[in-house]
């Protein structure tokens, strides 16, 4: 069966500091990976998805990237963390044309 | 762009009570979602619509994608504690992305 594994769970970083996220599947082949950014506990913002290794796509402008270095593995990356990149972060696959699967998510705090 | 919207914004119900939220949008959606997500979890996916009309059930939820493709109901039966949490609605915009409503959120009463 296909999971999604995603860490760490919590994360605390100063202001300033770089950020890496990553996210890894199983059980599936050349999924479509997505990252997204949840404020407050309410709505979920596309940040990046990717539909194969290297073709990543940006939804908003910001300080973050994306990276997809292997076809199961999707990392989301900062060089200078803000304040504003708090958040809950997801990271999420899907077989094209089907709903998508959640992993458990990263709670970053930037101090 | 294409957005959803999704009522009510939250609820308080009481236990044993039914529970019913929707999604509408302006653009038509060739798949409806639903999803719900519990405090520091990632959302889970509970009904998935494919086709207009369609109605579905999964226990006590039933969704139906709207004819007009540009809406979707869940309701809930018989509401328990464990009902809980952020409910969001989805639609399928492309072959590569889904857009996601707000969101409900749905509090039970014990």
């Amino acid at each position: 069966s296909q999971t999604i594994h995603q860490w760490p769970a919590t994360l605390v970083q100063p202001v300033g500091s770089p950020l890496s996220l990553e996210c890894t599947v199983e059980g599936t082949s050349n999924p479509n990976l997505y990252w997204y950014r949840q404020a407050a506990g309410r709505g979920l913002q596309l940040l990046f998805y990717s539909v194969g290794i290297g073709q990543i796509s940006s939804e908003v402008p910001q300080n973050l990237s994306a990276s997809r270095p292997q076809d199961r593995q999707f990392i989301l990356s900062s060089k200078k963390l803000l304040l504003s990149d708090s958040g809950f972060y997801l990271c999420a696959w899907s077989v094209p044309g089907y709903g998508y699967t959640f992993g458990s998510g990263t709670r970053l705090t930037v101090v | 762009g294409q957005q959803l919207n999704q009522s009510p914004q939250s609820m308080f119900i009481q236990e044993g009570e039914d529970v019913s939220m929707n999604c509408t949008s302006s653009s038509i959606f060739n798949t409806w979602l639903w999803y719900k997500q519990e405090p520091g979890e990632g959302p889970v996916l509970l009904i998935a619509l494919y086709k207009a009309g369609e109605l579905t059930s999964n226990g006590r939820l039933t969704a139906q994608f709207g004819i007009t493709r540009k809406d979707s109901f869940l309701n809930i039966s018989a509401s328990i504690p464990s009902d809980v949490g952020i409910y969001f609605c989805a639609g399928r915009a492309s072959y590569d992305k889904v857009i996601f409503g707000p969101g409900t959120s749905l509090s039970v009463i014990p």
